[in-house]
């Protein structure tokens, strides 16, 4: 079975620009998490989608947003970039989301904002 | 509000060392407890996870015990190898669906 894939895998932009980091699950998962790395800020969740709807999210700025599609696949929007969205962009798929299930890692996006 | 916090690394071992890292969290109910490692350049994998008070997850050769009363998860393993070198976050959901709270993560190097 195939992992979380992510794409692309590395992105320079300049400040100001917008972003769109695609994510597609583990065949059969149906809820996806995004979470930002970061050197200072560490590991942070963004957001979480279970069948097209976002049933959580973090405490980040409205210029993150995400979608999900019918086949599971995700992805998140920055927009208005600032150089502190610089970040390793993790994307995580589970069956139904819940808590006892184990959540599975693609291998990020990293963003640079120049 | 959750969260967790490890001990502060790195951690630096000999081959064959015991190796122990510190993680306790703060909670409300009864959070799901994991360990997560993340390898040089790559993204997080789950090394082993306990989702009730006194489970023990184990993988590889590490395991971590739920303990309840003291609020901690620490991770053990009796003898680590070079390859064991890596990050390594603990984390916990504790309510919201899939929502992740991790550590800061302890960063571990084995010398041969």
């Amino acid at each position: 079975k195939a992992g979380v894939t992510q794409t692309p895998r590395y992105l320079i932009k300049t400040r100001g620009q917008q972003v769109t980091l695609s994510c597609s699950p583990i065949s059969g998962h149906r809820s996806v998490s995004w979470y930002q790395q970061t050197p200072g800020q560490g590991l942070q969740f963004l957001f979480e989608y279970f069948s097209e709807t976002q049933r959580n999210k973090g405490n980040f700025p409205g210029r993150f947003s995400g979608r999900q599609f019918s086949n599971s696949r995700s992805e998140m929007n920055v927009s208005t970039l600032e150089l502190g969205d610089s970040a390793l962009y993790l994307c995580a798929s589970s069956a139904s989301g819940s808590r006892q299930e184990t959540q599975y890692f693609g291998p990020g996006t990293r963003l640079l904002v120049l | 509000g959750d969260s967790v916090t490890q001990m502060e690394g790195p951690v630096t071992l000999s081959e064959e060392a015991f190796l122990t890292i510190n993680c306790t969290y703060t909670a409300t109910g009864y959070p799901s407890l994991f360990w997560y490692v993340q390898y040089p350049g790559e993204g997080l994998q789950l090394l082993l996870k306990a989702t009730k008070a006194d489970d023990k997850g184990s993988n590889k050769g590490f395991e971590a015990t739920y303990r309840k009363e003291t609020t901690s998860f620490h991770l053990e393993k009796g003898s680590v190898q070079v390859s064991d070198s890596a990050v390594y976050f603990c984390a916990l959901i504790a309510g919201g669906y899939n929502k992740l709270i991790f550590g800061a993560g302890t960063r571990l190097a084995v010398h041969p």
